[in-house]
């Protein structure tokens, strides 16, 4: 089964500080894989997927994540953080491709410092 | 409606006892996953269904736990003889056929005393 590990459970930056969030899977062979944010008292929304060639991939609010297989790495990342910016992050990755089901990571919680 | 709706949001129940879980897809989304998430942790997999029936219910943890989709919109998930571990945010998340990334609900939190 596919495993998802986020290194840091917390992150925090200062405000207007690139933001980096990392996370790597456990497949050799390249899933399709998502990053979530939580906000409190919310659902998960999500952030960007990568399921193509394209290994950079752009989300909503500034935020973007480069896979890379020889890293088996899909760190996200944002160059200036946003106050709002303050939740929780889970990256997540595909069985395989065209799996239905997601794997979760344990999740970063990010705090940005005004 | 204009997102995934679940009720009710918090539930608090005895151990032992029945419960029930509703999701309201996204209108137009045939897939819909349940997932479980515990304090500190990632959501975890329950079971995905297509359209009415259950596509893969690989997740649910043991036979307690029971999710019906009967017209394939509203979704239910049935935990009997609650245990405490069974404390949990249930999400519920939809998508159109084919697609990747979810949509999930806010949650139900429960809680088993």
């Amino acid at each position: 089964a596919q495993s998802v590990t986020q290194l840091g459970s917390h992150v925090s930056v200062s405000e207007g500080a690139l933001v980096l969030l990392r996370c790597n899977y456990s497949s050799s062979v390249p899933p399709y894989l998502f990053w979530y944010v939580q906000y409190p008292n919310q659902g998960l929304q999500l952030l960007l997927k990568y399921t193509s060639a394209a290994t950079l991939v752009k989300g909503i609010n500034g935020f973007e994540a480069e896979f890379k297989k020889s890293e088996t790495s899909f760190h996200l990342t944002k160059p200036s953080a946003h106050m709002s910016d303050a939740a929780e992050y889970f990256c997540a990755v595909s069985e395989w491709r065209g799996a239905n089901n997601l794997f979760f990571g344990t999740g970063t919680r990010l705090t940005v410092i005004p | 409606g204009a997102g995934v709706s679940q009720t009710p949001s918090n539930k608090v129940t005895e151990k032992g006892k029945y419960v029930e879980l509703r999701c309201d897809p996204i209108s137009g989304h045939t897939a819909l996953y349940w997932y479980r998430q515990s304090l500190g942790q990632g959501p975890e997999f329950l079971i995905y269904f297509q359209g009415t029936g259950a596509a893969d219910d690989s997740g649910l943890p043991n036979d307690r736990f029971f999710a019906v989709r009967p017209e394939g919109s509203v979704s239910t998930l049935k935990i009997q003889r609650t245990e405490r571990g069974d404390s949990a945010v249930y999400l519920c998340a939809s998508a159109r056929g084919g697609d990747y990334g979810y949509t999930f609900g806010s949650g139900t939190r429960l809680t088993v005393v």
